[in-house]
Parts: C-alpha cells; structure tokens; sequence
C-alpha cells in the first residue's frame, strides 16, 4: 500500500527556470514531511523538511509547500542548475514513529543547460 | 563532523549464505533505521534502532534482523539469502528524540546475490 505517491517519474527543466516536484500522500496521520536528493550508487541527501504545522519551508533555492487539505506536497527550486540533476525522493513520517520514513517512488529531475 | 559510514561498500554472495553489514551513526545520534532500495519496490523500511533496542519494524521476513551497540554502531544481518534479497542497504541517523529530526543516510551497501 503505497502511502506516498510521486506521480511523475520524470521531469525536464531547462538551466535557470523553476523545477517543481510533486507528492501526494494518503495517511492523514503524516506529521513530517522530508525531500532528499540522491544520485546512483550513493545514500540519499536531505534537502528540506516541513513539519504539518506549516505550509512553507524555505532554504536558499529550496522550498517546500504543503498542502494539509490535500494532503499534497511541493518541492519548488529556483533557480535549477546543472547539479540538481538527480532523483528526487519525497518521503513522510508519522507522529511517534521516529526512524521509520515512508518514500515516494521518486522523480528524475534533468536540468538541460 | 563525519556523516554515517557504511561497510562494506560492496559485497557478493551466494544463495543461501548470510550477510553482516554495519553502519557507524553520526557521532551524538543514537537512532539509526535501515531500508531497502530496489528497482521494483523502492526505498522500503526495514527497521530502526534507538538505545541499542528496537524501536520500529517494516514488513519483512525474520530472515532480517539488527541490532544496536552502546556506541550506537549497528549491524544487519540477512541469513540464508535470497536473489530478491540484490539491493543497496542504506542506513541513516539521527537523533531520534523529537518528532522533527531529520535522518541522515550513509553511501550504503550493495548486496549482490548470485
């Protein structure tokens, strides 16, 4: 049962403009939301979390905007270089369960110069 | 400050055989949580460690298991493996005590079994 949804596999963005990443979630019981980066053959990197008392979470190009209602999610980076190109994971926690996160099947951002 | 280490960084193996992998937290964290990436099911939760107890568990078979250390170093063992079980084990860290800590993951280990 797939909790964590990141619907589009891929995205392609030219150097410069905006990548907007998206995730959806199903278990109202999520209270933490967290978006890593990982390149193959290495240990994903975090790049910016929200806690579901917020709706946004900025850091440098990185910002993140929820949406409790809909229980969605949004990665939002400004403005994209070469380097973002990676795969991006969205992944949730709920309330009490500490180490446990939940992943998104993740999204392949690819920055075009 | 050094981030999680993970050893091996690679390692093949037999049907059959078993596996020890270890992971070294980032100094201070005393969580640390194992998971599963595959192509088919993606990253999957194995379980997490906290004071060298278990404090939560994925849904995998019994052939799975950890522990904890008082330095909080961790291992995971897989016994009698199978092919399914050709992944990269990732281990991260953090330090577990409030509701917003963010783990932080190691390189992790690719496990290959022929």
């Amino acid at each position: 049962d797939q909790q964590v949804k990141q619907n589009s596999p891929s995205l392609s963005v030219q150097e410069g403009r905006i990548s907007i990443l998206n995730c959806d979630y199903t278990n109202s019981m999520f209270d933490y939301f967290l978006w890593y980066k990982k390149y193959p053959a290495e240990g994903p990197t975090f790049l910016i979390s929200i806690s579901s008392i917020k709706d946004k979470n900025e850091d440098g190009r990185f910002t993140v905007f929820l949406n409790k209602s809909a229980k969605h999610l949004s990665l939002h980076i400004v403005p994209s270089q070469p380097g973002d190109s990676a795969v991006y994971f969205c992944a949730a926690r709920k309330s009490g369960s500490w180490g446990k996160l939940q992943f998104g099947a993740g999204t392949q951002v690819v920055v075009t110069p | 400050k050094a981030g999680v280490t993970q050893t091996p960084r690679y390692l093949i193996k037999t049907r059959g055989q078993q596996v020890t992998l270890s992971c070294s937290p980032i100094s201070g964290h005393r969580s640390v949580s194992w998971y599963q990436q595959t192509p088919g099911q993606g990253l999957q939760f194995l379980f997490e460690y906290f004071s060298e107890t278990q404090r939560n568990k994925g849904n995998f078979p019994g052939r799975f298991s950890g522990r904890q250390f008082s330095n909080s170093r961790s291992e995971m063992n897989v016994s009698t493996l199978e092919l399914g079980d050709s992944a990269l084990y990732l281990c991260a860290s953090s330090a577990g005590q409030t509701s917003t800590d963010t783990q932080y993951f190691g390189p992790g280990t690719r496990l290959t079994v022929l």
